[in-house]
């Protein structure tokens, strides 16, 4: 298995300002991914975080708001840029092996006011 | 998420088997997988099953999937109230694998 830490484990912010979360993995992963889970809601993919290209963006989410990062094998950041009240959710960092087990960090819960 | 569907709540006394149901779309689906959410927890992977086979059993879990009609079970034995949580499954898909859940199904196990 592999252990994901995110930081920050939560927030609030004020509207229009921007908060970036970091994940980290203590194994080399293949893939990365980011997921947005709203209040009470099941968990929605915003992207997959490719190693030293851009990230791929679902439907409905775009680089300028959720701009990603991801340098190494290990490691990658998440953007909430020009945060609104309706960004407040769960983010939670994902990877997965090349044994297909895919594991999550513990998320970042972030209200903005 | 909505193309993967559960039931949102299910209720067993403790001590009795949970059978939480899970239908998905995607017939080119690899790999499905059943996590476990806590309150204001992080998602733990329970377990998964490679397409190709129709059951899968860890301890108090069996998984069952029927792929015909893209049916996935997670069955508990023996309920215990530490398993009141959400459970989701998820069904992985696309390029790059990522997975797509369901709306999660409150499981409460009462006394």
């Amino acid at each position: 298995s592999a252990v994901i830490s995110q930081k920050p484990s939560r927030d609030i912010c004020q509207r229009g300002t921007s908060l970036t979360i970091q994940c980290q993995v203590d194994s080399q992963v293949t893939m990365m991914f980011w997921y947005r889970q709203q209040p009470g809601q099941s968990l929605t993919l915003i992207a997959t975080a490719n190693q030293g290209s851009e990230a791929t963006y679902e439907s409905g989410f775009v680089i300028d708001k959720f701009p990603i990062s991801r340098p190494n094998l290990t490691f990658s950041t998440l953007t909430v840029s020009n945060m609104s009240p309706e960004d407040s959710s769960i983010y939670l960092c994902s990877g997965k092996h090349t044994n297909n087990e895919q594991f999550f960090g513990p998320g970042t819960r972030l209200t903005v006011l | 998420g909505e193309d993967v569907e559960q039931s949102l709540f299910l209720s067993v006394r403790e001590g009795d088997s949970s059978v939480i149901n899970c239908t998905y779309t995607d017939s080119s689906s690899t790999y499905l997988y059943w996590y476990k959410q806590e309150p204001g927890a992080g998602l733990q992977l329970l377990t998964y099953i490679f397409s190709n086979m129709d059951m899968k059993q860890d301890q108090r879990l069996t998984v069952l999937l029927n792929k015909k009609d893209k049916h996935l079970s997670l069955r508990i034995a023996d309920t215990q109230t530490g398993d009141s949580a959400i459970y989701f499954c998820a069904e992985e898909r696309g390029s790059a694998r990522q997975l797509t859940f369901g709306s999660g199904t409150q499981l409460t196990v009462l006394p």
